[in-house]
């Protein structure tokens, strides 16, 4: 089991805004920035989110993100069906010493 | 452009050893932190090592340690993980990350393109 939880699907239609969760603790979310990773099946990893809230240069800005407590969010608004994949959220675990990730959503464009 | 090139995956037997290579371009490679996160087939995925700037520091995931070594070589710009006594579990996708500061922890900022390593008798 994960030390961060995210719900393995979530689902939306076009235009829409859709918020991602990711649960943690105190040892990890609750005192580290979280970030958010994008993957289309077949290729690598891009960083969405860094430090909880921060896009990357080239990072639309209807995807944003947010973190209270032990746990953080990830919103995409304006849903468009090439932002149908998988979503991980991550953060570094001061008592494990070692970076977590969720499970990941998977998200579908309805 | 940071460019991050992954080799030295393949198919090698249970309690074998392999070392895979990152070769690094296109930004100061002795400046960043350096990572390595893998991907089982059809799994999610899950960081193994994190290295300093300097390479004086590095933290393994448990399902690693002591099996695994992550170094670096600056002069080179070149990220190692060397693997010993592989398991079946170990079979996944390796990715090497990128961290956008010379300390720990630093999150892979930029990835590579991964290298597959097959563990199977």
């Amino acid at each position: 089991q994960s030390a961060l939880t995210q719900p393995p699907s979530a689902s939306g239609s076009p235009g829409q805004r859709l918020t991602l969760s990711c649960s943690g603790g105190t040892s990890n979310i609750g005192r580290n920035s979280v970030y958010w990773y994008q993957q289309f099946p077949g290729t690598a990893p891009k960083l969405l989110i860094n430090k909880n809230n921060q896009r990357p240069s080239g990072v639309p800005d209807r995807f944003s993100g947010s973190k209270s407590g032990t746990s953080a969010s990830l919103a995409i608004s304006g849903l468009r069906s090439e932002d149908e994949t998988e979503y991980y959220c991550a953060a570094w675990d001061d008592s494990l010493r070692l970076f977590v990730f969720g499970d990941g959503t998977k998200v579908t464009v309805l | 452009d940071v460019q991050l090139l992954e080799s030295g995956g393949g198919l090698v037997r249970p309690g074998e050893s392999l070392r895979l290579t990152c070769a690094a371009s296109g930004f100061e490679f002795s400046s960043y932190a350096m990572n390595w996160v893998r991907q089982a087939p059809g799994k999610g995925l899950e960081w193994v090592s994190v290295i300093s700037a300097g390479g004086d520091r590095t933290y393994d995931a448990a399902s690693v340690k002591g099996r695994f070594t992550i170094s670096r070589d600056n002069s080179r710009r070149t990220l190692y993980l060397q693997m010993y006594n592989v398991a079946v579990e170990d079979t996944a996708i390796y990715y090497c990350g990128k961290g956008n500061i010379a300390g720990i922890p630093a999150a892979p900022y930029d990835w590579g393109q991964g290298s597959l390593v097959t563990v199977s008798s």
